[in-house]
């Protein structure tokens, strides 16, 4: 299958500082990517759908301006988190749509990111 | 709105004991079902894509169905690795055709 990756795996840092974690697709070229959040034993929340070359379009309830999407490249998005605060403290997973097969299409998850905000 | 639901929320079960877990969905316009895997602290691994009611598909110890409201994940003489937690997705031709995720059934096999 194909592979996402994600940078870094883990990160802490302080209250009011602002963090980038990066996702790329290594082996497939991906117009789109998505960015989920997820608390622990609960499942995936889709924050936003990343389209390259054009702004990300965001769930309800996700604030635009705290988490920033980049989708500079067709391997490669980024998000920003803004101002992190400890209620930011999650894990964040992005996923890139391999569209290789047509209509067939499958998502890939990359690895994740943990962050805690201090 | 689209609804995907996941039973039972766990499951223990002995090394070689075959079970099914369930995933409901209630959706307008199916445009594949998907598994996938996630072990702790990972991204969540793809395991199969179903498109039409009545198609299958298998890997090792796994095999998938699809009827028109509903997905089985049948696992087979399970192994302690394959313990993980199994979700379920569904797409749509709305909203940048996005998943939409149950939310899970953590499997436990015990040796």
């Amino acid at each position: 299958g194909a592979v996402v990756s994600q940078h870094p795996s883990w990160v802490i840092c302080k209250s009011g500082t602002s963090v980038k974690i990066e996702c790329r697709s290594l082996d497939f070229q991906a117009t789109t990517m998505f960015w989920y959040r997820q608390f622990p034993k609960q499942s995936l929340m889709l924050m936003a759908t990343s389209n390259e070359g054009s702004k990300a379009t965001y769930e309800q309830g996700v604030e635009k301006d705290k988490f920033l999407i980049n989708h500079a490249s067709l391997t490669l998005s980024t998000l920003t988190v803004t101002s992190a605060h400890p209620e930011d403290s999650s894990f964040y997973i992005c996923s890139a749509r391999d569209l290789t097969g047509g209509s067939r299409e499958t998502q890939y998850f990359g690895p994740g990111t943990r962050l805690l905000v201090l | 709105e689209d609804q995907v639901t996941q039973s039972p929320e766990a499951l223990r079960l002995q090394e070689g004991e075959s079970s099914s877990l369930n995933c409901s969905y209630t959706v307008s316009g199916l445009r594949g079902l998907f598994w996938y895997r996630q072990d702790p602290g990972k991204g969540p691994e793809f395991l199969f894509t179903l498109y039409s009611a009545g198609e299958e598909k298998e890997k090792e110890r796994l095999k998938a169905t699809l009827t028109k409201k509903e997905s089985f994940l049948h696992i087979t003489a399970p192994k302690p690795e394959d313990s993980a937690t199994y979700l379920c997705a569904v797409r749509t031709p709305f909203g940048n055709e996005k998943l939409t995720f149950g939310t899970g059934t953590r499997l436990t096999i015990i040796p």
